[in-house]
This record gives C-alpha cells, sequence and structure tokens, in this order.
C-alpha cells in the first residue's frame, strides 16, 4: 500500500513565524511532490509543486525535498493568520499516473 | 495554473432523487479527471477516476451503481448520485490532472455541497 503520511496537527505558531510542515512517502519512486492548501469548506488549491531534491521557493514559500528520505516539507515565512487552513502533501507514484494524498496537517496562525 | 469549473456549488435534493454534478477544465484538456468527496474535517476520499471515452476506475468500496460518472469529452465529467439519501450529503470535489507523467498536476474545482433531505 504507497502511502502518504502527514502530522495531523493542529500545528500552531505565532503570526511571523515560520510554519515548518512535513510530508512522508513511501513510493521510493515517486517523482513529482504537491503542496495543496485547503480552506475549510473549500477545495485545494495548488501551493506548489517540486520534482528535484533541494528547495524551491515561492514567494513565502519554500518546498523542500529529499528523496533518499522519501521526505518532502513546505516552509511558511511570516507566517499570517490567512494561512490558516490545512495543507495537503501529494505525492505521484512510480508511473505517474495516480496522485496519492495526505490527510493532511491542520495550521493555525495566532495573530 | 489551470482552471477547473464545477457547477452546480451548492444543491439540495430531496431523498429519492438524483442530482448532476458537473466539472470543466477551461483552458485545457483533461484526459483523467477525479471525483472525492469529503466529510466535515476529514480528509479526501479518491471515489473514482474518470478517463475521457471509457469507463471510470472506481475506488474499493465506492457503489458505480450509486455514483454514475461519464467523461464524454476531453474537458467535461459529470458526476450522477442516483436515487440520493441523506448519507450521501457531503461534499464532492473534481479534479483534473494536466499533462502526464513526471510533470503532471492536479487542479481542483471548486466543490458540491450535497444536502439531501
Amino acid at each position: 500500500q504507497k502511502e502518504v503520511e502527514q502530522n495531523s496537527g493542529p500545528l500552531s505558531v505565532p503570526e511571523g513565524a515560520i510554519a515548518s510542515l512535513n510530508c512522508t512517502y513511501s513510493d521510493r519512486g515517486s517523482q513529482s511532490f504537491f503542496w495543496y492548501r485547503q480552506y475549510s469548506g473549500k477545495s485545494p488549491e495548488l501551493i506548489m509543486f517540486i520534482y528535484s531534491n533541494g528547495d524551491k521557493e515561492d514567494g513565502r514559500f519554500t518546498a523542500q525535498l529529499n528523496k533518499a528520505s522519501q521526505y518532502v516539507s513546505l516552509l511558511i515565512r511570516d507566517s499570517q493568520p490567512s494561512d490558516s487552513a490545512t495543507y495537503l502533501c501529494a505525492v505521484t507514484d512510480t508511473g505517474g499516473f495516480k496522485t496519492i494524498f495526505g490527510a493532511g496537517t491542520r495550521l493555525f496562525v495566532k495573530a | 495554473g489551470a482552471v477547473v469549473s464545477q457547477h452546480p456549488s451548492r444543491v439540495i435534493c430531496k431523498s429519492g432523487t438524483s442530482v448532476k454534478i458537473e466539472c470543466r477544465s477551461l483552458d485545457f484538456q483533461a484526459t483523467t479527471m477525479f471525483w472525492y468527496r469529503q466529510f466535515p474535517k476529514q480528509s479526501l476520499m479518491l471515489m473514482a477516476t474518470s478517463n475521457e471515452g471509457s469507463k471510470a476506475t472506481y475506488e474499493q468500496g465506492v457503489e458505480k451503481d450509486k455514483f454514475l460518472i461519464n467523461h464524454a469529452s476531453l474537458t467535461l465529467s459529470t458526476l450522477t448520485v442516483a436515487s440520493a439519501h441523506p448519507e450521501d450529503s457531503s461534499f464532492y470535489i473534481c479534479s483534473a490532472r494536466l499533462g502526464a507523467g513526471k510533470g503532471n498536476t492536479i487542479y481542483f474545482g471548486e466543490g458540491s455541497w450535497l444536502t439531501v433531505v
């Protein structure tokens, strides 16, 4: 069973701090990795994708990928209350046909 | 990013009736679309994978005769909840895959809240 694991949280951080969200996956052949944000009552929206080992930055968001450790993370700098949401990690399987979602981590940014 | 539109956003229907939800990829052709349902404060549950021009592939435990999926074109997939009952009330979300292989990215529709009374 291919899995994507996330800590369900809630992860609580003060406004302005760095929020660090982590995800591990079991399929060693996975090549595509995604982070989605889902506000309560809304559908998920894509934040970032990453394919290569290392860091990828987009504004306040940085995705980090370590394929050897089968680990992908999302850092949110200068966290804002509006960042409070559930963050879903998604990983495409070896064949690239199936995208498996983690259960999500709830983030709460305190004003 | 790519745009996926879902309609209706909210629907209330009587028990025993059928409800159709549409999912459209507005600015790209999607050979594969996905349907999920999500209960409050729970994670996404994949119901089925819809491939254009072929029968949908349902996940284990999802009744194909109750959740009818049609993917007649590269930009439209529909989910029909047949003979809906109150326990079918949920948030239904579609998504479409842009690209293939390593570069594929899934974009979600806005979701549809179904309430069966």
